[in-house]
């Protein structure tokens, strides 16, 4: 599976857009990128992933690079809510689709 | 829709004891996983199913068992507890593979302790 990086943690102004940045330069073709998000004591909440393209739902959007090698999730109006850690995760997409979470990033919406 | 329910949401066990960690979905999901989350750390996979009566190994399934006789159910069974497997376990489910169905969904966790 290919490594990704991720800031340890960053803080974002309530309201304003939350830009998380990931570094995945070893990705496959067929590897997807994965957000999550896990806020304290909480399990693990689904975000938004996506393959080439760039991605939007309710929730974020996702900025993937041409060449694949990096992206970005995008909170567009982060709340005091939004405050968890964020894991960027590259993975097939199989049966045994386990989620290997790495360190993620500490996000802290502030008012 | 319950979503993934587990119980119980703690338990403190002896060194030796056995134990089965309760894990529902209510969501008719094909998937079934079993993590755990040591403190600061990521997530490991336990075990996963991809259907009744089908499991398979994870990363980390040394000191655990698991069944899978409904598509509701997939219960993780712990032998001999050992101090090492103090941890949070997190049940997640996942309806397929198609595209539109990769999300997991995560129970609340299962904090465990071993004294």
């Amino acid at each position: 599976d290919a490594k990704t990086t991720q800031p340890t943690s960053m803080d974002c102004a309530e309201g304003r857009a939350a830009n998380l940045p990931c570094n995945h330069s070893t990705i496959s073709g067929n590897e997807y990128v994965y957000w999550y998000r896990q806020i304290h004591s909480q399990g693990p909440q689904y975000i938004i992933h996506g393959l080439k393209n760039n991605e939007t739902n309710e929730m974020a959007s996702l900025i993937i690079t041409e060449d694949r090698k990096s992206s970005t999730l995008i909170l567009p109006h982060a709340t005091l809510r939004d405050t968890a850690v964020y894991y960027c995760i590259v993975r097939v997409n199989n049966a045994g689709n386990m989620l290997t979470f790495g360190g993620g990033t500490r996000l802290m919406v502030k008012p | 829709n319950a979503g993934v329910t587990q119980t119980p949401k703690f338990r403190i066990l002896k060194i030796g004891q056995s134990m089965t960690l309760q894990c529902a979905q209510d969501m008719n999901h094909n998937y079934m996983y079993w993590y755990r989350q040591d403190p600061g750390m990521g997530l490991k996979l336990i075990y996963y199913s991809v259907g009744a009566g089908i499991t398979d190994k994870g990363e980390v399934p040394n000191g655990y068992n698991v069944s899978r006789s409904t598509t509701e159910d997939f219960p993780l069974r712990l032998e001999l507890a050992a101090p090492s497997q103090t941890s949070v376990y997190f049940c997640a489910s996942r309806l397929g593979l198609a595209r539109s169905y990769n999300e997991q969904f995560f129970g609340p966790g299962t904090r465990l302790t071993v004294l």
